[in-house]
């Protein structure tokens, strides 16, 4: 099952906060974010472990909240690189452990202006 | 380190040709990975593999079969070229860590 994100467009102006949820139907193991630029291919963003652990990008930031199979991603004091689509992926779990079917959701475009 | 390297990049088939979309990574990884991007659309997986010899279907594998024979390479064959398959192509490679997906540059494949 495709993870489901929100909202699917966001515009900011240089400065202002966004954040961009997604969540699934099935138990997370990890999530992963990623971003896109026009024509490009998607880059790795940041990953959320179970329990808590995160690693990744140093000015954007995410949480990931296993309960309710969620995690969100914050974009703060945004610049005009940040602007793009942004995915998330889930690496599907089985028990405690992945199953490997890296599945994305369908993406939520960001653009920043001056 | 090249990373994920696809070929072709670009390539135009007439209906009902039949073509094979080359990835390559160098990073001994042990996942691999085929999605479809439709323009203005999220990536859709196609076909994943979790080691060598071991492949399954993804989200949307209808019209497509991959193979993969050793750990580097894991090419995509599309049979019967259709215009829905129209469309972007990524590969990816994931180490068994889970902590980074690295994409090939794509492959944009037209059919007419």
């Amino acid at each position: 099952q495709q993870p489901v994100q929100s909202p699917q467009a966001v515009i900011l102006r240089e400065g202002e906060d966004a954040v961009i949820n997604c969540s699934s139907s099935k138990a997370l193991y990890s999530v992963h974010w990623y971003r896109q630029k026009h024509g490009e291919a998607p880059v790795f963003l940041m990953i959320l472990l179970k329990g808590g652990e995160q690693k990744g990008h140093e000015k954007i930031s995410a949480s990931f909240n296993e309960k309710k199979q969620q995690s969100s991603l914050y974009l703060t004091a945004s610049q005009l690189s940040y602007s793009g689509t942004y995915f998330c992926g889930t690496p599907g779990a089985h028990g405690s452990s992945n199953t490997g079917k890296l599945i994305f959701g369908q993406g939520t475009t960001l653009q920043v202006k001056p | 380190n090249a990373g994920v390297t696809q070929t072709p990049k670009f390539r135009i088939l007439k209906i009902g040709q039949s073509m094979t979309l080359q990835c390559a990574q160098d990073m001994n990884h042990n996942y691999m990975y085929w999605y479809r991007q439709d323009p203005g659309m999220g990536l859709k997986l196609i076909y994943y593999s979790v080691g060598a010899g071991i492949t399954d279907k993804g989200e949307v594998p209808n019209g497509y079969n991959v193979s993969r024979s050793t750990t580097e390479d894991f090419p995509l064959r599309l049979e019967l070229a259709a215009p829905s398959q129209t469309s972007v192509y990524f590969c990816a490679a994931l180490g068994t860590q889970f902590t980074e997906a690295f994409f090939g540059q794509g492959t944009r494949l037209t059919v007419v």
